[in-house]
């Protein structure tokens, strides 16, 4: 079986740059999300979908960050305009519903300069 | 709101010995989960271990074991015959289960050194 595919795996931009990162979470699992992970800290949940739809995006900060599942398979994140503190990993994981086990991909590692 | 806490930053360990990481919670309910996930370099994390608080008897996984003092709301891990793979990141985390979604609470994690 196939693991949560993401990518790209490494990617620096300057300040006030956009970017974007795609996620493929493991073939029908309904639930899917973004988590950020600043260096030394444990990962923060961005985003959560069910399906195509939003749950919970309370702590996605939404003047710069978006998020969207289309067709509630595939999903991108993107920050636009990015700033010094989004340095970060962004890690997508999926699970097959909303109380099951997430299983993560290996991380987006983003440098903002 | 939930709270996870690691207190022990960085751990060591020889290679075939035990080490146990430790990880407390705050929480006023009394039916949650509670899982160790593992980080390696690679950045992806790996359940190593669920809990069910409403569940006595500590979760074993091959190597990995916990206990689970629901009272004291302790929830250690302890890594058996400790090998050089076992080298990682390790993450407490906290889901309640009553109440629909609730998202998953990390800790700050400890780095785990295995010694040759």
């Amino acid at each position: 079986e196939a693991g949560v595919a993401q990518s790209p795996r490494y990617k620096i931009i300057e300040k006030r740059q956009s970017v974007a990162f795609w996620c493929n979470p493991i073939s029908g699992h309904a639930t899917l999300y973004w988590y950020q992970q600043i260096l030394g800290q444990g990962p923060k949940l961005l985003i959560q979908f069910q399906n195509n739809g939003v749950v919970d995006d309370s702590q996605l900060p939404k003047d710069r960050f978006s998020a969207e599942r289309l067709k509630g398979v595939d999903s991108t994140l993107k920050i636009q305009p990015a700033k010094l503190e989004d340095s970060a990993v962004y890690l997508c994981a999926s699970s097959l519903g909303i109380m099951d086990v997430a299983f993560f991909g290996q991380g987006t590692r983003l440098t903002v300069v | 709101a939930q709270t996870v806490t690691q207190s022990q930053p960085e751990m060591s360990v020889q290679e075939a010995e035990t080490v146990t990481l430790s990880c407390t919670y705050d929480t006023s309910e009394s039916d949650y989960y509670l899982f160790w996930y593992k980080q390696p370099p690679s950045r992806q994390m790996i359940l190593v271990i669920r809990q069910e608080a409403y569940k006595q008897q500590n979760a074993t996984e091959n190597r990995f074991s916990v206990n689970f003092q629901k009272a004291a709301k302790s929830f250690s891990l302890k890594i058996s015959d400790s090998q050089l793979g076992d080298a990682a990141m390790y993450f407490c985390a906290y889901r309640r289960i009553s109440g629909g979604y609730q998202k998953v609470t990390f800790g700050t994690g400890t780095k785990l050194q295995v010694i040759p």
